[in-house]
């Protein structure tokens, strides 16, 4: 079952735009991670929070993590249009280290 | 830099057909994995394995066999192929110790069973 749910669902925005999705997820976790997977391609990862970081940020990339709200969101500045692809969080429950997975949100980029 | 290496990349089956889906990485990673991913359900993990030699059931493992005879090599095997078996599957690797649990995916293998 999945652990994390993503909000929205879809999104079109305007290049140049800020985009914003978020994760919720239901258990502790020792770090919540986004990934971007291009149309018809493999899950490239972004990066990484660990549980005990508030906010992390790399290039136009900014994550913030609420654990006491088990939330998560990513925000992409200044969007362009290779942003356009899907984004997947997943957070590491510390188990075998398996990654327990969102559905995604599919972010299209509109020139 | 080849990373992680899926064959093939697509495939069609008939029903009850069988199948191996070739997983090979080059990054001397420990761990493992086989997904399949479904339109709206991200992706269900099938298989992994921690280690050569050593594998688990993930959270969809019936109708799947796999093996990890060589710690580079992780097979997703289909014994007999059904429809409900129509997906992508990634195969994808992470290490046990650098920058633990980030995971590297291949390209994908669109099956189809008919």
């Amino acid at each position: 079952s999945q652990q994390g749910e993503e909000d929205p669902q879809a999104l079109s925005i305007q290049e140049g735009e800020n985009a914003t999705m978020n994760c919720s997820y239901k258990t502790s976790i020792n770090n919540l991670q986004w990934y971007r997977q291009n149309s018809g391609r493999g899950l490239v990862h972004l990066i990484l929070i660990r549980s005990n970081e508030r906010e992390k940020h790399s290039g136009r990339l900014r994550v913030t993590l609420d654990t006491s709200k088990k939330s998560s969101s990513l925000l992409i500045t200044a969007s362009r249009a290779a942003d356009t692809a899907s984004y997947f969080c997943a957070t590491d429950v510390g188990s075998n280290y398996q990654l327990i997975w969102g559905t995604g949100t599919k972010l299209i980029i509109k020139p | 830099n080849a990373g992680v290496t899926q064959t093939p990349k697509f495939r069609v089956l008939k029903t009850g057909q069988s199948m191996t889906l070739l997983c090979a990485q080059d990054m001397n990673h420990e761990y493992m994995y086989w997904y399949r991913q479904d339109p709206g359900m991200g992706l269900r993990l099938i298989h992994y394995s921690v280690g050569e030699g050593t594998t688990a059931k993930g959270e969809v493992p019936d109708g799947y066999n796999v093996s990890r005879l060589k710690k580079q090599n992780f097979l997703l095997g289909l014994e007999s192929a059904a429809p409900s078996q129509t997906s992508v599957y990634f195969c994808a690797s992470s290490s046990s110790t650098i920058a633990k649990n980030i995971q590297y995916f291949g390209a994908g293998t669109r099956l189809s069973v008919l």
